[in-house]
């Protein structure tokens, strides 16, 4: 069964400051990969996702993410953060093997930022 | 136009209760799944029903009972509730053709008391 790891668990960084969140996966196949957000109070919303194609996925907010396949990771950066990110950020992948798909979410990376 | 909404928003009960969710998307999703998030914000798939039917049943107590009666209703009723049981439940919906990604709606924060 696949998994997912998020390695940074609590991040805290002032503003301006660069971010990236690792996220790695345990998967031998096709995978679909995906960056979630959710902000104080809400539900989970989609930060960007890679399907196929060029690796470097850019999102909204001024995410982005790269999905190194020889690593298993798809790490979320952002140059430059700002107060208005601090949320709880959720590493996703879905598998799709003979018919059958399954979505696995990792633990979360709460990113505090300080202005 | 909520595109995934769910009732109650809140939801305050008596341990021993038995109370149930509501979920409906109107994306014409073929997917839909239950989610539980605890106090340390840990999202754990519950169930996962494609087109009506049980795809996903994770280590649930058998106290947690989903219906769906059509691909766009989801619901969960959970019988004798504990205190363990309180936590945010987030109802997702999402399209097999489309990598399954998914649109999550507000919550239901459930407290038992």
């Amino acid at each position: 069964a696949q998994s997912v790891s998020q390695h940074n668990h609590h991040v805290i960084l002032s503003e301006a400051a660069s971010l990236e969140l690792g996220c790695n996966y345990s998967y031998g196949g096709t995978v679909n990969l995906f960056w979630y957000v959710q902000y104080p109070g809400q539900h989970l919303q989609l930060l960007l996702k890679y399907f196929s194609g060029d690796p470097l996925v850019k999102g909204i907010k001024g995410f982005e993410a790269e999905f190194i396949k020889s690593k298993f990771s798809f790490n979320l950066r952002k140059p430059s953060v700002q107060w208005s990110d601090t949320a709880e950020y959720f590493c996703a992948v879905n598998v799709a093997s003979g018919g059958y798909q399954k979505v696995t979410f990792g633990i979360g990376t709460k990113l505090q930022v300080i202005p | 136009d909520t595109a995934v909404s769910q009732t109650p928003k809140y939801l305050v009960t008596q341990m021993g209760n038995d109370k149930s969710i509501k979920c409906e998307q109107n994306l014409g999703h073929d997917t839909m799944y239950w989610y539980k998030q605890d106090s340390k914000k840990f999202l754990k798939i519950m169930f996962s029903y494609n087109n009506k039917e049980l795809i996903i049943n994770e280590t649930v107590p058998n106290r947690f009972s989903p219906k769906s009666p059509d691909k766009a209703h989801l619901n969960l009723h959970i019988n004798s509730l504990e205190l363990g049981d309180s936590a945010v439940y987030f109802c997702a919906s999402s399209q097999r053709e489309h990598y399954n990604e998914q649109f999550f709606g507000p919550g239901t924060r459930l407290t038992v008391l």
